[in-house]
C-alpha cells in the first residue's frame, strides 16, 4: 500500500517561512494526485487549508500557499504567526475514490 | 450554510454493535460524496472510506475494508458508520466531512469540506 510521506515535526520563528511537504514512498507527486492540506488543532476538528494543490479554502490568509516542489507538495507558510502552532495534514488522491492522508506534520512556532 | 453534525460520544464494550450518524444540512446531499476519518487518540488522521448517496456506491481504504460499513439515508440527509462487533481498538474520534471536487463519475479535484465536529468512541469493557 502505498504511504504519502510528511516530515513529523518542523519548528518555525515568528515571522519565518517554513514549507511542509508531502510525498509518495514510491513515486512523485503531481497536481494529478489533487493534494490538499488541513490545518488541525488540539481538540478540533481539520480545517481545510488547500485544495487542488494551490488554491485556498475560504478565509484562509494569503500567508498559506501551496506547490508542487520537485516530487512532492509542498505547504508554504509566509510570515507565521504564533497561532499556526497545529498539526498539518495532507491528503492525496490514489484514484478509485480512495484518498489517503499523510502521517501529519506537528509545527512548532518558537 | 453547509453544515455536518455528528452524534455524541459514544461508551461501548467489545464485541458490542454501533452506528454514528454524520447529518447535513445546506446542500444537495445526493451530490456529493459522504467521506470518514479515524483519529486515534494521539495519532493522525486516517481515510476509512467515502460513500455517494445517490447511487450508495462506496469505496473504502484496503485498511478498513470489511471492518466498518458506510451508508446513507437519502431521505434523511444523514450518512452512518457503522461496526458489528467492536473492538478497543476502535476508540478513536470519527470525523465526516463533505468531499469537494467531484461530480458525477468525473472529479477535477478531490478534497474534504466542511467537517463534522467528530464523534468520540470509547470501547472499554
Amino acid at each position: 500500500q502505498t504511504v504519502v510521506t510528511q516530515e513529523p515535526s518542523f519548528s518555525v520563528s515568528p515571522g519565518g517561512t517554513v514549507t511542509l511537504t508531502c510525498g509518495l514512498s514510491s513515486g512523485s507527486v503531481s497536481t494529478s494526485y489533487h493534494p490538499s492540506w488541513y490545518q488541525q488543532t488540539p481538540g478540533q476538528a481539520p480545517r481545510t487549508l488547500i485544495y487542488s494543490t494551490n488554491t485556498r479554502s475560504s478565509g484562509v490568509p494569503d500567508r498559506f500557499s501551496g506547490s508542487i516542489l520537485g516530487n512532492k507538495a509542498a505547504l508554504t507558510i509566509t510570515g507565521a504567526q504564533a497561532d499556526d502552532e497545529s498539526d498539518y495534514y495532507c491528503v492525496l488522491y490514489m484514484g478509485s475514490g480512495i484518498s489517503v492522508f499523510g502521517g501529519g506534520t506537528k509545527l512548532t512556532v518558537l | 450554510e453547509v453544515q455536518l453534525v455528528q452524534s455524541g460520544a459514544e461508551v461501548k464494550k467489545p464485541g458490542e454493535s454501533l452506528k454514528i450518524s454524520c447529518k447535513t444540512s445546506g446542500y444537495s446531499f445526493t451530490s456529493y460524496w459522504i467521506g470518514w476519518v479515524r483519529q486515534m487518540p494521539g495519532k493522525g488522521l486516517e481515510w476509512m472510506g467515502i460513500i455517494y448517496p445517490g447511487d450508495s456506491d462506496t469505496r473504502y481504504s484496503p485498511s478498513f475494508q470489511g471492518q466498518v460499513t458506510i451508508s446513507a439515508d437519502k431521505s434523511i440527509s444523514t450518512a452512518y458508520l457503522q461496526w458489528s462487533s467492536l473492538k478497543a481498538s476502535d476508540t478513536a474520534m470519527y470525523y465526516c466531512a463533505r468531499r469537494r471536487g467531484c461530480s458525477g463519475g468525473s472529479c477535477w479535484g478531490n478534497w474534504f469540506d466542511p467537517w463534522g465536529q467528530g464523534t468520540l468512541v470509547t470501547v472499554s469493557s
